[in-house]
């Protein structure tokens, strides 16, 4: 079963503007990450932030972590028409028993 | 160059001939996963590994085998597909929660 569930399930911007993708998950977990999807490749570590962290920054992206809340958002700043792709949030319930979601479709339009 | 790799990429089946996707990694991972994505339900794990001759059901065993006879590789075998089983599968490797996808593999049973 899923665990954690983007929102929006597709975000179109333009180029320069900010793209925040949500993900919401349902039980305790060790740690939340995000993952880059090109259309049909692997996906791609972007960034881990662990249950007792609150935020985390890597070069253009900012993540989130509200553990009472049970959600998460993905912030890319500055955004550029490379960064069109698919985005998942994934949630480590046990040790390395992934869980990922349906994934936010970003555009960014040039 | 630290990767892994998944072979086919493409198959074309037919219901009931056996098939086997290898995965191969060589980064000396102990723990790798295999999943399959379909349009609109993300990924989701067919089973995973977390060691040499250790393998546990994920969300969505049914109709899969696995082994993992050495540390490198975790080969997924349909032992009957069925159309069905049509998807996109990914195998990964982590060493610490970071995983690593392979390219993928496009399996099409008719």
């Amino acid at each position: 079963s899923q665990q954690g569930e983007e929102d929006p399930q597709a975000l179109s911007i333009q180029e320069g503007e900010n793209a925040t993708m949500n993900c919401s998950y349902k039980t305790s977990i060790n740690n939340l990450q995000w993952y880059r999807q090109n259309s049909g490749r692997g996906l791609v570590h972007l960034i881990l932030i662990r249950s007792n962290e609150r935020e985390k920054h890597s070069g253009r992206l900012r993540v989130t972590l509200d553990t009472s809340k049970k959600s998460s958002s993905l912030l890319i700043t500055a955004s550029r028409a490379a960064d069109t792709a698919s985005y998942f949030c994934a949630t480590d319930e046990r040790n390395n028993d992934m869980r990922f979601g349906a994934g936010t479709r970003l555009t960014v339009k040039p | 160059e630290a990767q892994v790799t998944q072979n086919p990429r493409y198959l074309i089946t037919v219901t009931g001939k056996k098939l086997t996707v290898t995965c191969s990694q060589n980064m000396n991972h102990e723990y790798m996963s295999w999943y399959r994505q379909d349009p609109g339900l993300g990924l989701r794990q067919i089973y995973y590994s977390m060691n040499v001759e250790v393998t546990d059901k994920g969300d969505v065993p049914e109709g899969y085998k696995v082994s993992r006879k050495e540390k490198r590789n975790f080969p997924l075998i349909l032992e009957s597909p069925s159309p069905n089983q049509t998807s996109l599968y990914f195998c990964a490797s982590s060493l610490h929660n970071e995983q690593f996808f392979g390219p993928g593999t496009r399996l099409t049973v008719l």
